[in-house]
């Protein structure tokens, strides 16, 4: 059975990093590739980056400057890492299986 | 980066009417492999989106087939044949074709 379960500190404040992780089972990160997706409250989906099954990464262009995904196959897990955090950074960010499966999103309030 | 254009935003349906949702992209989608990697996805309130439709026109494993998908090249829709109160909630298409992936904006679907 696939899972994905992201984790991560519920607030952060502005222009510190945001740190989140997604813990897959039920397949390996070395066939498939996750994506990071993030909502603001109310608001539609924005596609952030992926890792690819093969190491190779690609992401938004409007976060490039900010955002580095990474991942460790030995621990099922990929890696967000997200600098200079804004107010409109908060959301609710999820981890998928190239949009077939997802997880139950983790909420990140950036406050101060 | 490719933009795609949702419409309607907002659909108001009685129970057992039959639906669409347009998605036009700002380029063609079809990739030079052959395939078209636009997909369909479905957010109830509260919960995390959940997959439909993959590659245009592929049903996910699981789901109902009164959801059916269609179009090539720039113009794609999503047809709900009867809906019914379980498919009340926000519909996004997503492309993959170009690097980096994009959401459209999303219809929500509401009850008439």
């Amino acid at each position: 059975q696939v899972q994905l379960t992201e984790s991560g500190p519920g607030l952060v404040h502005p222009s510190e990093t945001l740190s989140l992780t997604c813990t897959v089972s039920g397949f390996s990160l070395t066939g498939y590739s996750v994506y990071w997706v993030r909502q603001p409250s109310g608001k539609g989906l924005e596609w952030m980056g992926r890792m690819r099954y093969n190491g190779d990464t690609s992401y938004n262009s409007a976060l490039k400057s900010r955002l580095s995904i990474s991942r460790d196959t030995s621990k099922n897990q990929v890696f967000l890492k997200m600098n200079s955090l804004q107010t409109d950074d908060t959301g609710t960010y999820y981890c998928t299986r190239a949009t077939r499966d997802w997880g139950q999103g983790v909420m990140v309030t950036v406050s101060s | 980066d490719v933009v795609l254009t949702q419409t309607p935003p907002t659909l108001s349906a009685t129970i057992g009417q039959s639906v669409s949702i347009s998605c036009r992209s700002s380029q063609s989608l079809l990739h030079s492999n052959g395939n078209t990697y636009l997909h369909w996805l479905l957010q109830r309130p509260g919960q995390s989106p959940q997959l439909l439709i993959y590659l245009v026109s592929r049903l996910e494993s699981g789901v109902p087939n009164r959801f059916s998908g269609s179009g090539s090249g720039t113009d794609f829709t999503l047809k709900i044949s009867g809906v019914e109160a379980e498919d009340l909630g926000v519909y996004y298409c997503v492309q993959g074709t170009h690097a980096p992936d994009t959401f459209g904006a999303g219809t929500k679907l509401e009850l008439k």
